[in-house]
């Protein structure tokens, strides 16, 4: 499996600003994904991020909310911008590593909470 | 799409006893079932996983079930041991979007 790695590991932040998450992996991975794990509750996804195009969203994320870059396929990064305090939560990327390979691993993800 | 119900919410066993863990699934199209385990504060951390061609899968004191044509899942761990205590979560792929269930808390006492 891949190593992946996010930054920041938490953060806490002020309503009406925006927070730049990372996602790096140590090798060349198909498919990257960000999820949201509110506290206590099951992992949602919020988008796939594409590689030269724009990330596909899930019914009820959206670009300007979310906005996601995914310059290679190592890295990939997600904004939460705008925030309000249902915000807060943790957010996870995961990572399928090949063509064919169902199965996703998860990064550490990264704790906000937003005040 | 697909919707995933997993239960119970939470589970309480002694160590040593076996603990159940239940899901349904609603998209036949779906084809691979992941089990993750999450530590408090830990991501989520894949223990198993099984495909549609395949109805049982072992991994030392884990095992899982798949019944196709019930469109239901399950989690065996035998022999439970303090360190199976977490929140599982089980889940479905009906193609790209893997769905995941509500997770069921597992708390092993000595």
């Amino acid at each position: 499996s891949a190593v992946i790695s996010q930054k920041p590991s938490r953060d806490i932040c002020q309503r009406g600003t925006s927070l730049t998450i990372q996602c790096q992996v140590d090798s060349q991975v198909t498919m990257m994904f960000w999820y949201r794990q509110q506290p206590g509750q099951s992992l949602t996804l919020i988008a796939t991020a594409n590689q030269g195009s724009e990330a596909t969203y899930e019914s009820g994320f959206v670009i300007d909310k979310f906005p996601i870059s995914r310059p290679n396929l190592t890295f990939s990064t997600l904004t939460v911008s705008n925030m309000s305090p249902e915000d807060s939560s943790i957010y996870l990327c995961s990572v399928q590593t090949g063509a064919g390979q169902e199965t996703q691993y998860f990064g550490p993800g990264t704790r906000l909470l937003v005040l | 799409g697909e919707n995933v119900e997993q239960h119970p919410s939470t589970l309480s066993v002694q160590e040593g006893d076996s603990a159940v863990i239940k899901c349904t699934y609603s998209d036949s199209a779906s084809n691979y079932f992941p089990w993750y385990k999450q530590e408090l504060g830990k991501r989520p951390q894949l223990i198993i996983d099984i495909r549609s061609n395949v109805g049982e899968k072992k991994d030392q004191r884990i095992a899982v079930t798949l019944n196709k044509t019930a469109k239901h899942f399950s989690l065996h761990i035998t022999e439970t041991q303090p360190e199976d205590s977490a929140v599982y979560f089980c889940a479905a792929l009906p193609g790209r979007k893997l769905t995941f269930g509500t997770g069921t808390r597992l708390q092993v006492t000595l």
